[in-house]
């Protein structure tokens, strides 16, 4: 399933490091996604894109930095992350954020681990 | 608040039948899906349930009752590979999907 990738799958980083996380969907959609994924936790929506204007940021702090440079690209930057920030980063895309039956899709995740 | 609830674990014997279940409480309902998520792997959409009654696709099957609040994903013939979570996500009334923690399901021989 090649859909939705993203790069790194897994990274490691300090807290005063800055790291990008990159999404890229091959689905031709209109609407991307971050969520962050804890352990024993509900998926929490982090960011939405729809036709490349940022739609929704549920009250995420700002050394989460998201960029949507297209409709098939999405970045997540991050900076002077904290140790409870480490979790799996899922990105998503459906055809268009809102709309009828809009299933999304995700991509395989980044692993990431603040030390 | 809005919530969903499912069970956090069930275990199960390749070959049989298993039922989990998924309610919930949401400012409003635009739809119920369920997803299957390996560990360390992408969720992947198993199913949509909008209206109703009971879904069927293969060996999996879900079934709403917008009246109750409650969904329940079956899984027939279970395999050794549907050992895997499976999460629920109610569409609210903003179209915001409001997710459960899932279900882990693990299957014995």
């Amino acid at each position: 399933e090649t859909g939705v990738t993203q790069t790194p799958r897994h990274l490691v980083m300090g807290m005063t490091n800055k790291k990008s996380l990159k999404c890229e969907q091959h689905l031709g959609h209109n609407a991307m996604y971050w969520y962050k994924q804890s352990a024993k936790k509900p998926l929490e929506l982090m960011f939405v894109y729809n036709f490349k204007e940022q739609t929704e940021n549920n009250s995420v702090p700002s050394r989460f930095s998201p960029e949507c440079p297209n409709s098939s690209h999405l970045f997540l930057h991050l900076h002077t992350l904290q140790p409870e920030d480490s979790a799996l980063y899922l990105c998503a895309s459906s055809q268009e954020a809102g709309g009828g039956t809009d299933t999304q899709y995700f991509g395989p995740g980044t692993r990431l681990t603040v030390l | 608040g809005q919530n969903i609830d499912q069970p956090t674990e069930m275990t199960a014997t390749e070959g049989a039948i298993v039922q989990i279940n998924c309610t919930y409480q949401t400012s409003g309902f635009n739809g119920l899906f369920w997803y299957q998520q390996h560990a360390g792997e992408a969720p992947t959409f198993l199913s949509y349930n909008v209206l109703d009654g009971l879904e069927e696709k293969g060996r999996f099957s879900s079934f709403l009752s917008r009246s109750k609040g409650y969904s329940y994903l079956l899984l027939k013939e279970l395999q050794m590979k549907d050992s895997a979570s499976y999460l629920c996500a109610v569409r609210d009334s903003n179209y915001q999907l409001i997710w459960g923690a899932g279900t882990k399901l693990i299957i014995k021989p």
